[in-house]
């Protein structure tokens, strides 16, 4: 039973333009949204996070926007860098018990130079 | 400032083998998790410690699948007997206290078994 869901395996876009990767989750007890990326041979890395609390953060040239109500949170890119292409995993958890990630399956991005 | 360190970073054995993944967290972290990274179903948490304690081990698919952390630096993830099943990239993280919500993830092991 996959609690969080990234429908989308892949997605290409063109460099300059806006890159957005989605996510769906199904456990409304998550409080917490992380997006990391994932580079091949290295770890995934911390890219950016965002609390129930709110339902947009923003970091530079990445915004993560939350809508609690359709448990679905989007990960956008603006302007899309050839740099930027990897694998982005989204992940959800519930800080009122472990800090257990639950993670997305991935979306391998592509940006075209 | 080192990152987590895995080793090593490939392993290739053959089924039946026992195999041992090693990592150190960072400095002053004080949880450290070990995920497996498949196609089929992405990166799933196999066990958490926190204090050098495990606190969450439902993620261990099954008895052949041990881990221990016997200090803050140190920990192993143990299978014995290896399945190719089991093959797949394993990865460490850990984060600090002050903010455990953000895990820093090592290089990751890869492991084939046949």
């Amino acid at each position: 039973d996959q609690q969080v869901k990234q429908n989308s395996p892949s997605l290409s876009v063109q460099e300059g333009r806006i890159s957005i990767l989605n996510c769906d989750y199904t456990n409304s007890m998550f409080d917490y949204f992380l997006w990391y990326k994932k580079y091949p041979a290295e770890g995934p890395t911390f890219l950016i996070s965002i609390s129930s609390i709110k339902d947009k953060n923003e970091d530079g040239r990445f915004t993560v926007f939350l809508n609690k109500s359709a448990k679905h949170l989007s990960l956008h890119i603006v302007p899309s860098q050839p740099g930027d292409s990897a694998v982005y995993f989204c992940a959800s958890l519930s800080s009122a018990g472990t800090y257990k990630y639950i993670f997305g399956t991935g979306t391998r991005l592509k940006v075209l130079a | 400032d080192a990152g987590v360190i895995q080793s090593p970073r490939h392993e290739v054995t053959e089924m039946g083998q026992e195999v041992t993944l090693r990592c150190k967290p960072i400095s002053g972290h004080n949880s450290l998790f070990w995920y497996r990274q498949t196609m089929m179903r992405g990166l799933e948490l196999l066990i958490y410690f926190n204090n050098n304690v495990p606190i969450d081990d439902s993620g261990m698919p099954e008895d052949r699948f041990s881990a221990k952390m016997p200090n803050a630096s140190f920990s192993t993830l143990k299978i014995q007997p290896s399945e190719p099943r089991d093959s797949a990239v394993y990865f460490c993280a850990s984060s600090p206290p002050a903010s455990q919500e953000t895990q820093y993830f090592g290089p990751g092991t890869r492991l084939l078994v046949l």
